[in-house]
């Protein structure tokens, strides 16, 4: 089974502070994803990436950047965090070239930015 | 970002009632995904749709990818309260990034005892 993990699953953090999540898969998938989820708005891609080193903006990318300096950890940070980053944040992965590319997720960190 | 309509929004239904629910595009897709989203959890894969007309099940679950490929519905027979959450319909377009989804938003079900 693939096996998607989230450092936290719960974090609150004052506004300014830098926050790092961390995302760790274990089936050498080439792509990963960061998402948020908020009420009202479903899933919006914030970054992917298709390979290490490699990345690509999403559709909401501002206010974050990421990190993918090994295939299996895929880092989402906030820079300087602010209250309308208070979400739940998922990360995906799958795998590329099968023409299945079916992405699966993690348990998701609900973020709280005071 | 685009997304995809799904419908209905939410429901809620007796115990034994079968669901029905369904998402439309406006431009057609080579794959479909239906996930399920508990509360406080990430979205776990239930069926995934990878030709036109296709039709696959998964227990009491049901989904079809639409011949005009710009559709699918998912669903239910004979729903149990551990069926309650929040159900997304996904798709991948042709062209562009090959590797990204564009996600419904979502129909919240709920099932009484």
């Amino acid at each position: 089974d693939v096996k998607v993990t989230q450092s936290s699953r719960y974090l609150v953090k004052r506004t300014g502070e830098k926050v790092f999540l961390e995302c760790v898969q274990d089936m050498d998938h080439e792509n990963m994803f960061w998402y948020r989820q908020d009420p009202g708005l479903g899933l919006r891609l914030i970054y992917f990436s298709y390979d290490v080193k490699m990345k690509e903006k999403g559709d909401i990318p501002e206010g974050y950047s990421v990190s993918r300096e090994k295939k299996e950890r895929f880092s989402l940070i906030l820079e300087s965090a602010s209250t309308n980053q208070t979400s739940m944040y998922l990360c995906a992965s799958s795998l590329s070239g099968t023409g299945k590319e079916t992405q699966y997720f993690g348990p998701g960190t609900r973020l709280l930015v005071l | 970002g685009q997304q995809l309509n799904q419908s209905p929004q939410s429901m809620f239904i007796q115990e034994g009632e079968d669901v029905s629910m369904n998402c439309t595009s406006s431009s057609i897709f080579n794959t479909w995904l239906w996930y399920k989203q508990d509360p406080g959890e990430g979205p776990v894969l239930l069926i995934a749709l990878y030709k036109a007309g296709e039709l696959t099940s998964n227990g009491r679950l049901t989904a079809q990818f639409g011949i005009t490929r710009k559709d699918s519905f998912l669903n239910i027979s004979a729903s149990i309260p551990s069926d309650v959450g929040i159900y997304f319909c996904a798709g991948r377009g042709y062209g562009g990034a090959t590797n990204k989804l564009i996600f419904g938003t979502g129909t919240l079900l709920a099932v009484q005892p």
